[in-house]
């Protein structure tokens, strides 16, 4: 069981908006750590989508969006397209142990109907 | 370019030792910490470990340590994963992945992937 808690899956219509969360805890999120967001498509590597919990790198559309509260975590992703099917995985840092440790969501697979 | 070149697929049987390599090029290796990431078949990414290349200090997430090894040697600029002895359900992809920056920053470049299959 992962320390962040994401849906198993979330779909929508191509150009419908679907939300992502992540829920965690008062020793990650809640604690003021960042979060991050990555995409998955099939058979690839992670590729970096949300950093900060709301900044995009270069090149990743508009479309995505991210925003934190409390211990919870978000990402939203508007005008759907075909594209976006992938799984999602938030990240964040943990300091319920002793020295670094960074834990992720159990992933997210979105569909696009 | 920063790259992280990652060692071939490999195939080996239980009780076998591996280890499995991420070279960095492209930057300052000893400058940036180095994950590494485990999916295993259909299965979401778990946080494995971390080494500092500067000085090779590791950290491990509890269900990985004491089963496997990270390492570095910086004249190189490569990281490495280890295991004394594999089990069946070490099959998985393994990613190693830089940290951009410090302990709350986001990992900013992945490599490929190594395929490790274990199988009798």
């Amino acid at each position: 069981q992962s320390v962040l808690t994401q849906p198993p899956s979330v779909s929508g219509a191509p150009g419908q908006r679907v939300t992502i969360s992540c829920t965690g805890s008062s020793s990650n999120i809640g604690a003021g750590y960042d979060v991050h967001w990555y995409q998955q498509l099939p058979g690839t590597a992670p590729k970096l989508l949300i950093y900060g919990n709301r900044n995009r790198p270069s090149g990743v559309p508009d479309r995505f969006s991210g925003s934190k509260s409390g211990t919870s975590a978000s990402l939203a992703i508007s005008g759907l397209q075909a594209e976006d099917e992938a799984d999602y995985y938030c990240q964040s840092y943990d300091s319920s142990l002793s020295g670094p440790y960074w834990v992720f969501g159990g992933g997210t697979k979105l569909t696009v109907l | 370019e920063v790259q992280l070149v990652q060692s071939g697929a490999e195939v080996k049987k239980p009780g076998e030792s591996l280890r499995i390599s991420c070279k960095g090029s492209g930057y300052s290796f000893t400058n940036y910490w180095i994950n590494w990431v485990r999916q295993m078949p259909g299965k979401g990414l778990e946080w494995m470990g971390i080494i500092d290349p500067r000085d090779s200090y590791t950290n491990y997430s509890p269900p990985f340590q004491g089963h496997v090894t990270i390492s570095a040697d910086k004249s190189i600029s490569t990281a490495y994963l280890q295991w004394s002895s594999l089990k069946a359900s070490d099959t998985a992809m393994y990613y190693c992945a830089r940290l951009g920056g410090d302990y709350n920053s986001n990992v900013d470049y992945w490599g490929q992937g190594t395929l490790v299959t274990v199988s009798s």
